[in-house]
């Protein structure tokens, strides 16, 4: 049971490159979202999933899309990078409980330098 | 708008003392608390969790946290720290029916000192 999986580990990308930044989990969990951790700020979401086929936008979505075709795939995709999105993304599963009483299952998370 | 507060960027505390985290929340309806905790190049880990119910909650590695209605409060404990405790620890507040909106403190760091 690998729980939440993201890759890559590290990625250096330049200035109005694209890239895929990949995770799955293997929980059947119904909620995925997607983080960006930067000093001082704690965690931002940037999008989330309740299910296949629906998403929706965090904190601070712009710059970012996402899909969710299957349960245990939830992409996010840069689509021109900028250094203003260097930063440690983190992806993470909930279970659907009874309101919000579930925790969250965090992958290793991606460092990403934008130069 | 639900926020939380971690007023601490750093805590010391010396190994064998007693440490707290505090973490102070604004929520409207029933709060949902959880701790989680981030060691060196790793993701978010959960610790422990208030639905309802008693105020003090027990979580993993010997943790606590208490949660106080009125001061709105939800402080994290351990009688003994341990130097391997030393980490980053964000508190959390879920809210929402179906998708849980979770808002994360800005997270405090921990170090144990031998």
């Amino acid at each position: 049971n690998a729980g939440v999986t993201q890759t890559p580990k590290f990625q250096v990308l330049k200035t109005g490159q694209s890239m895929t930044l990949q995770c799955a989990q293997d929980m059947n969990h119904e909620y995925m979202s997607w983080y960006r951790q930067d000093p001082g700020m704690g965690l931002r979401l940037i999008h989330y999933s309740v299910g296949a086929g629906i998403t929706d936008q965090g904190e601070v979505p712009n710059g970012y899309n996402v899909s969710r075709s299957t349960t245990e795939d939830f992409p996010l995709r840069l689509l021109s990078a900028a250094p203003s999105q260097t930063s440690v993304y983190f992806c993470a599963s909930t279970r659907r409980g009874r309101g919000s009483n579930t925790e969250a299952f965090f992958g290793q998370g991606t460092r990403l330098t934008v130069v | 708008a639900q926020s939380v507060a971690q007023p601490e960027d750093q805590v010391n505390v010396a190994e064998g003392n007693p440490l707290t985290v505090k973490c102070t929340y604004s929520v409207s309806g029933n709060p949902y608390l959880f701790w989680y905790v981030q060691y060196p190049n790793r993701g978010l880990q959960f610790l422990l969790k208030y639905i309802t119910g008693d105020n003090l909650v027990k979580g993993s590695y010997g943790f606590e946290a208490e949660f106080n209605k009125s001061q709105t409060s939800f402080h994290l404990k351990k009688p003994s720290a341990l130097v391997s405790d030393s980490a980053l620890y964000f508190c959390a507040v879920h809210s929402g029916g179906g998708y849980q909106k979770v808002t994360f403190g800005t997270g405090t760091k921990l170090q144990v000192i031998p």
